[in-house]
């Protein structure tokens, strides 16, 4: 079966540099979520869209943005890095159904290592 | 607020042990979802059950055991005769219905399998 895929899988940049993750969601899902894993740490909400439009935000930084395209893919653009924002970025997808989104497929993630 | 714990920061079993991972959680929604994912060495998030909160029928799955108990707040998992291939973080998660679905996950437990 088709998973979410997720390009790149590494990425190293410099501080003050920009970043741009790519999301690619299971086939006829709908729901594209975005989460950041810092070093030893769970997995953090940033945001997530359904049908191309902004659904929820948590604790995404103003120098993040992200959009879900046409045929339902992510971008999540990270401008002004900083060494903090070095972690594992997760895309996970479902398919909402009345309203409730259904269980979310996790894709390898990007690792981003800023120096 | 919703929060997800997991107490055991954690563990290590010889192979063929029993070992049982505690999750609890807290919301006000009557209405929750609530998961297992486990994230191996290499760090992909891999989905293993999803449990409504109106369904607290226990579930089992080969050398896994899921047991939900609402009056406890609590969502274990079990794994019976372990394998140095289940070692590996495991995060428990919690999805409420006032939100737009995203997950709120536990801090982890590492549990390591030695042969």
């Amino acid at each position: 079966a088709a998973g979410v895929i997720q390009s790149p899988r590494h990425l190293i940049k410099e501080k003050r540099e920009t970043a741009t993750l790519k999301c690619y969601p299971i086939p006829r899902h709908d729901t594209v979520y975005w989460y950041q894993q810092g070093p030893g740490q769970d997995p953090q909400f940033l945001i997530s869209f359904y049908e191309k439009m902004q659904s929820d935000k948590g604790s995404i930084p103003d120098r993040f943005s992200a959009q879900q395209f046409s045929d339902y893919h992510s971008e999540l653009n990270m401008s002004s890095l900083e060494l903090g924002d070095s972690a594992l970025y997760f895309c996970a997808s479902s398919l909402t159904r009345l309203a409730v989104q259904e269980t979310q497929y996790f894709g390898p993630g990007t690792r981003l290592l800023v120096l | 607020a919703q929060k997800v714990t997991q107490a055991q920061t954690e563990i290590s079993v010889v192979e063929k042990e029993d070992v049982t991972l505690d999750c609890v959680y807290e919301t006000r929604d009557t209405t929750y979802y609530l998961f297992w994912y486990k994230q191996p060495p290499s760090g992909e998030l891999v989905f293993l059950i999803r449990r409504n909160s109106f369904d607290e029928q226990n579930e089992i799955s080969g050398r896994y055991s899921w047991n939900f108990q609402k009056s406890t707040s609590s969502f274990n998992f079990t794994i019976t005769a372990s394998q140095v291939v289940d070692s590996a973080v495991y995060f428990c998660a919690l999805r409420g219905s006032s939100n737009t679905g995203k997950l709120i996950f536990g801090q982890g437990t590492t549990l390591q399998v030695k042969p």
